[in-house]
């Protein structure tokens, strides 16, 4: 299996500009999370799906992040508009089940808003 | 609320001696599970080892095993032997109604 699959790996972007972020979930898994890691905050929850259906966007910093699970292989979280201080390295992750199964993280997208 | 406190930002131990990392969790939920993970330099996030709520034994991989404290609400992960490629981030992350994850603790195996 080819894992977690995000793209792009990396993103310069100007402010006020749309930035979509993309993954591909592990074939299976029907749990599909979205992570903000920031040397400030840490690795934070963004949102998560459970067979493409959203559980939980508390983590959705405000109404210029949303994201979108249209099938069961791929999941986008877009920004719009970008920020300088949405500059972070964003994850996804795949997991096969509930509490017992551990999540297989993707390469993350390094994203720089200028 | 959950929440997961790792308390020591930075730990050194000498190659071949065994370290401890803390963790400590809070949460209502009677069923969690809680991880460990390992992030290099490199970026990625990779996961070492599980611990069930209800589970009554210590979970062990290799030179990893999570002393799971359930009374204190603690699940310490020992690395034995350590190596100097042990030297990275590390994360402990609690699953219940959703996944949190500890601030981390950066280990520096000395030589």
């Amino acid at each position: 299996d080819a894992g977690v699959i995000q793209s792009p790996r990396h993103e310069v972007t100007e402010m006020g500009q749309e930035v979509t972020l993309r993954c591909k979930p592990i074939s299976g898994h029907d749990y599909l999370f979205w992570y903000r890691q920031t040397m400030m905050r840490g690795l934070e929850l963004l949102i998560y799906f459970n067979n493409n259906v959203p559980i939980d966007d508390s983590g959705m910093p405000e109404d210029r992040f949303s994201a979108k699970m249209p099938n069961a292989s791929f999941s986008t979280l877009k920004i719009q508009p970008s920020e300088p201080r949405d500059s972070a390295v964003y994850f996804c992750a795949s997991s096969p089940g509930q509490k017992s199964y551990e999540q297989y993280f993707g390469p993350g997208t390094r994203l720089t808003v200028t | 609320a959950q929440k997961i406190t790792q308390t020591q930002p930075g730990m050194f131990v000498q190659e071949k001696e065994a370290v401890t990392l803390d963790c400590t969790y809070d949460t209502s939920d009677p069923s969690y599970g809680l991880f460990w993970y390992k992030q290099p330099s490199s970026g990625e996030m990779i996961f070492l080892i599980y611990q069930g709520s209800y589970d009554q034994q210590n979970a062990t991989e290799g030179r990893y095993s999570l002393n799971f404290q359930k009374a204190r609400k603690s699940a310490n992960l020992v690395i034995s032997a350590s190596q100097l490629g042990d030297s990275a981030m590390y994360f402990c992350a609690m699953r219940a109604s959703d996944m949190r994850f500890g601030a981390g603790t950066r280990l520096t195996v000395k030589p």
